[in-house]
Protein backbone atom coordinates (compact mmCIF):
# COMPACT_ATOMS: atom_id res chain seq x y z
CA UNK A 1 0.00 0.00 0.00
CA UNK A 2 1.11 3.39 -0.72
CA UNK A 3 2.60 5.44 2.33
CA UNK A 4 0.20 8.92 1.03
CA UNK A 5 -2.60 8.37 -0.64
CA UNK A 6 -5.06 11.34 -2.09
CA UNK A 7 -8.25 11.00 -3.15
CA UNK A 8 -10.16 11.30 -5.64
CA UNK A 9 -7.27 11.09 -8.14
CA UNK A 10 -9.36 13.00 -10.89
CA UNK A 11 -11.89 15.84 -9.97
CA UNK A 12 -14.21 17.54 -12.49
CA UNK A 13 -16.50 19.92 -11.28
CA UNK A 14 -17.71 23.80 -12.27
CA UNK A 15 -17.28 26.80 -11.23
CA UNK A 16 -18.50 28.04 -7.47
CA UNK A 17 -18.64 24.55 -6.39
CA UNK A 18 -16.94 23.76 -2.83
CA UNK A 19 -14.21 20.99 -3.06
CA UNK A 20 -12.31 18.86 -0.91
CA UNK A 21 -9.41 17.09 -1.63
CA UNK A 22 -8.10 14.43 1.18
CA UNK A 23 -4.43 13.52 2.00
CA UNK A 24 -3.67 10.48 4.05
CA UNK A 25 -0.10 8.90 5.05
CA UNK A 26 1.19 6.38 6.95
CA UNK A 27 4.48 7.35 7.15
CA UNK A 28 4.05 8.61 10.89
CA UNK A 29 5.61 12.13 9.87
CA UNK A 30 4.61 15.08 11.35
CA UNK A 31 4.81 17.44 8.38
CA UNK A 32 2.25 17.95 5.38
CA UNK A 33 2.24 20.02 2.69
CA UNK A 34 -0.14 20.70 -0.19
CA UNK A 35 0.88 21.80 -3.91
CA UNK A 36 -0.22 22.81 -6.78
CA UNK A 37 1.54 22.07 -10.10
CA UNK A 38 0.78 24.25 -13.38
CA UNK A 39 2.31 23.65 -16.49
CA UNK A 40 6.04 25.90 -17.00
CA UNK A 41 5.26 26.92 -13.29
CA UNK A 42 6.70 23.82 -11.05
CA UNK A 43 5.06 22.91 -7.77
CA UNK A 44 4.41 26.32 -5.87
CA UNK A 45 2.86 25.98 -2.09
CA UNK A 46 -0.61 26.30 -0.98
CA UNK A 47 -0.36 25.66 2.73
CA UNK A 48 2.00 23.58 5.28
CA UNK A 49 1.20 22.10 8.38
CA UNK A 50 4.42 20.91 10.86
CA UNK A 51 1.65 19.44 13.74
CA UNK A 52 -2.19 19.15 14.33
CA UNK A 53 -2.05 21.80 15.68
CA UNK A 54 -0.37 24.38 13.74
CA UNK A 55 -1.46 25.56 10.58
CA UNK A 56 0.65 27.66 7.65
CA UNK A 57 -0.47 29.69 4.83
CA UNK A 58 2.13 29.46 1.65
CA UNK A 59 2.89 31.33 -1.15
CA UNK A 60 -0.25 30.51 -2.76
CA UNK A 61 -3.38 30.10 0.16
CA UNK A 62 -5.87 32.46 -1.42
CA UNK A 63 -8.83 30.31 -2.11
CA UNK A 64 -7.54 27.73 -0.51
CA UNK A 65 -8.11 26.31 3.17
CA UNK A 66 -7.15 23.72 4.95
CA UNK A 67 -7.87 20.93 7.86
CA UNK A 68 -5.27 18.98 9.54
CA UNK A 69 -7.94 16.63 11.42
CA UNK A 70 -4.87 13.79 12.47
CA UNK A 71 -1.86 13.90 12.04
CA UNK A 72 -2.16 11.33 9.57
CA UNK A 73 -4.87 13.10 7.76
CA UNK A 74 -4.60 16.42 6.07
CA UNK A 75 -7.75 18.05 3.88
CA UNK A 76 -7.48 21.11 1.00
CA UNK A 77 -10.95 22.54 0.42
CA UNK A 78 -11.65 24.84 -2.88
CA UNK A 79 -14.71 27.46 -1.00
CA UNK A 80 -15.69 28.66 -4.19
CA UNK A 81 -14.05 26.77 -7.21
CA UNK A 82 -13.35 28.90 -10.00
CA UNK A 83 -11.58 27.74 -13.58
CA UNK A 84 -7.64 29.15 -12.62
CA UNK A 85 -7.56 26.40 -9.78
CA UNK A 86 -7.28 23.70 -12.63
CA UNK A 87 -4.58 22.20 -12.09
CA UNK A 88 -2.36 19.14 -10.29
CA UNK A 89 -2.46 19.37 -6.61
CA UNK A 90 -0.04 16.98 -4.45
CA UNK A 91 0.37 16.45 -1.24
CA UNK A 92 3.49 16.05 0.82
CA UNK A 93 5.02 14.68 4.48
CA UNK A 94 8.25 14.74 5.66
CA UNK A 95 9.87 14.32 9.33
CA UNK A 96 11.33 16.60 11.33
CA UNK A 97 14.36 18.32 10.85
CA UNK A 98 14.51 16.01 7.07
CA UNK A 99 13.99 17.53 4.14
CA UNK A 100 12.97 15.32 2.29
CA UNK A 101 9.56 14.97 0.46
CA UNK A 102 7.48 12.54 -0.22
CA UNK A 103 4.72 12.70 -2.62
CA UNK A 104 1.44 11.41 -2.84
CA UNK A 105 0.30 10.24 -6.52
CA UNK A 106 -1.51 13.54 -6.85
CA UNK A 107 -5.37 14.86 -7.67
CA UNK A 108 -5.89 16.25 -10.96
CA UNK A 109 -8.61 18.52 -10.96
CA UNK A 110 -10.80 20.72 -13.43
CA UNK A 111 -13.00 23.31 -12.59
CA UNK A 112 -14.94 24.39 -15.56
CA UNK B 1 10.76 37.03 -3.21
CA UNK B 2 12.35 33.54 -3.26
CA UNK B 3 13.14 32.17 -6.77
CA UNK B 4 14.60 29.47 -8.06
CA UNK B 5 15.26 28.95 -12.13
CA UNK B 6 16.25 25.90 -14.06
CA UNK B 7 17.73 25.59 -17.39
CA UNK B 8 16.90 24.39 -19.82
CA UNK B 9 13.43 23.73 -19.86
CA UNK B 10 13.03 21.03 -22.01
CA UNK B 11 16.14 18.90 -23.63
CA UNK B 12 16.12 16.38 -26.19
CA UNK B 13 19.02 13.88 -25.76
CA UNK B 14 19.68 9.72 -27.45
CA UNK B 15 20.77 7.40 -25.32
CA UNK B 16 24.16 7.43 -23.79
CA UNK B 17 24.77 10.80 -24.17
CA UNK B 18 25.58 12.58 -20.86
CA UNK B 19 23.62 15.97 -19.87
CA UNK B 20 23.64 18.48 -17.39
CA UNK B 21 20.76 20.16 -16.04
CA UNK B 22 21.12 23.25 -14.07
CA UNK B 23 19.54 24.86 -11.21
CA UNK B 24 19.87 28.56 -9.73
CA UNK B 25 18.43 30.02 -6.97
CA UNK B 26 17.82 33.32 -5.04
CA UNK B 27 16.39 32.59 -1.37
CA UNK B 28 16.49 34.68 2.18
CA UNK B 29 17.97 32.20 3.82
CA UNK B 30 19.71 29.14 2.09
CA UNK B 31 19.11 25.80 4.04
CA UNK B 32 19.36 22.88 1.63
CA UNK B 33 18.63 22.20 -2.08
CA UNK B 34 17.05 19.23 -3.48
CA UNK B 35 16.85 17.46 -6.74
CA UNK B 36 13.34 15.12 -7.67
CA UNK B 37 12.54 13.04 -10.51
CA UNK B 38 9.01 13.16 -11.96
CA UNK B 39 8.04 10.64 -14.33
CA UNK B 40 3.85 9.99 -14.51
CA UNK B 41 3.14 11.86 -11.36
CA UNK B 42 4.56 11.72 -7.74
CA UNK B 43 8.19 13.46 -7.45
CA UNK B 44 10.45 10.67 -6.13
CA UNK B 45 13.93 11.84 -4.39
CA UNK B 46 17.01 12.07 -5.79
CA UNK B 47 19.80 14.39 -3.57
CA UNK B 48 19.90 16.60 -1.05
CA UNK B 49 22.71 19.00 -1.17
CA UNK B 50 23.62 21.36 1.46
CA UNK B 51 27.26 21.98 1.48
CA UNK B 52 29.56 23.45 -1.13
CA UNK B 53 31.79 21.08 -3.47
CA UNK B 54 30.51 17.71 -2.01
CA UNK B 55 29.35 15.86 -5.26
CA UNK B 56 26.51 13.33 -4.43
CA UNK B 57 26.37 10.88 -6.53
CA UNK B 58 23.75 7.95 -7.49
CA UNK B 59 24.80 5.30 -10.46
CA UNK B 60 24.90 7.70 -13.27
CA UNK B 61 23.26 10.60 -11.35
CA UNK B 62 25.57 12.85 -9.68
CA UNK B 63 24.83 16.80 -8.23
CA UNK B 64 26.97 19.43 -6.76
CA UNK B 65 26.26 22.57 -5.17
CA UNK B 66 28.07 26.16 -5.76
CA UNK B 67 26.78 28.03 -2.46
CA UNK B 68 28.93 31.05 -3.36
CA UNK B 69 27.71 31.24 -6.68
CA UNK B 70 24.26 29.84 -5.85
CA UNK B 71 23.54 26.82 -8.49
CA UNK B 72 24.16 23.70 -8.43
CA UNK B 73 23.91 20.98 -11.68
CA UNK B 74 22.52 17.65 -11.47
CA UNK B 75 24.79 15.03 -14.30
CA UNK B 76 23.60 12.13 -15.47
CA UNK B 77 25.97 9.93 -17.19
CA UNK B 78 25.18 7.20 -20.01
CA UNK B 79 21.60 8.42 -20.27
CA UNK B 80 18.96 5.98 -20.73
CA UNK B 81 14.85 6.26 -21.90
CA UNK B 82 13.98 5.40 -18.50
CA UNK B 83 15.87 8.47 -17.37
CA UNK B 84 12.91 10.67 -19.56
CA UNK B 85 11.33 12.68 -16.85
CA UNK B 86 10.79 16.05 -15.43
CA UNK B 87 13.67 16.85 -12.70
CA UNK B 88 12.67 19.38 -9.61
CA UNK B 89 14.98 21.57 -8.17
CA UNK B 90 13.81 22.86 -4.91
CA UNK B 91 15.64 24.79 -2.18
CA UNK B 92 14.53 24.57 1.18
CA UNK B 93 14.10 28.73 3.21
CA UNK B 94 13.19 29.64 6.18
CA UNK B 95 11.05 32.68 4.52
CA UNK B 96 8.13 30.85 5.43
CA UNK B 97 9.35 28.26 8.25
CA UNK B 98 11.22 25.54 6.42
CA UNK B 99 9.15 25.40 3.44
CA UNK B 100 9.91 24.77 -0.11
CA UNK B 101 10.05 26.56 -3.51
CA UNK B 102 10.15 24.94 -6.28
CA UNK B 103 12.13 25.41 -10.17
CA UNK B 104 9.51 24.92 -13.42
CA UNK B 105 11.15 21.53 -13.86
CA UNK B 106 13.68 20.66 -16.55
CA UNK B 107 11.65 18.26 -19.14
CA UNK B 108 14.20 15.95 -20.21
CA UNK B 109 13.61 12.94 -23.47
CA UNK B 110 16.03 10.63 -23.47
CA UNK B 111 15.30 9.19 -27.02
CA UNK B 112 16.39 5.49 -28.36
Amino acid sequence: DADVTQTPRNRITKTGKRIMLECSQTKGHDRMYWYRQDPGLGLRLIYYSFDVKDINKGEISDGYSVSRQAQAKFSLSLESAIPNQTALYFCATGQGHYYEQFFGPGTRLTVL
Amino acid sequence: EDKVVQSPLSLVVHEGDTVTLNCSYEVTNFRSLLWYKQEKKAPTFLFMLTSSGIEKKSGRLSSILDKKELFSILNITATQTGDSAIYLCAVVSDNYGQNFVFGPGTRLSVLP
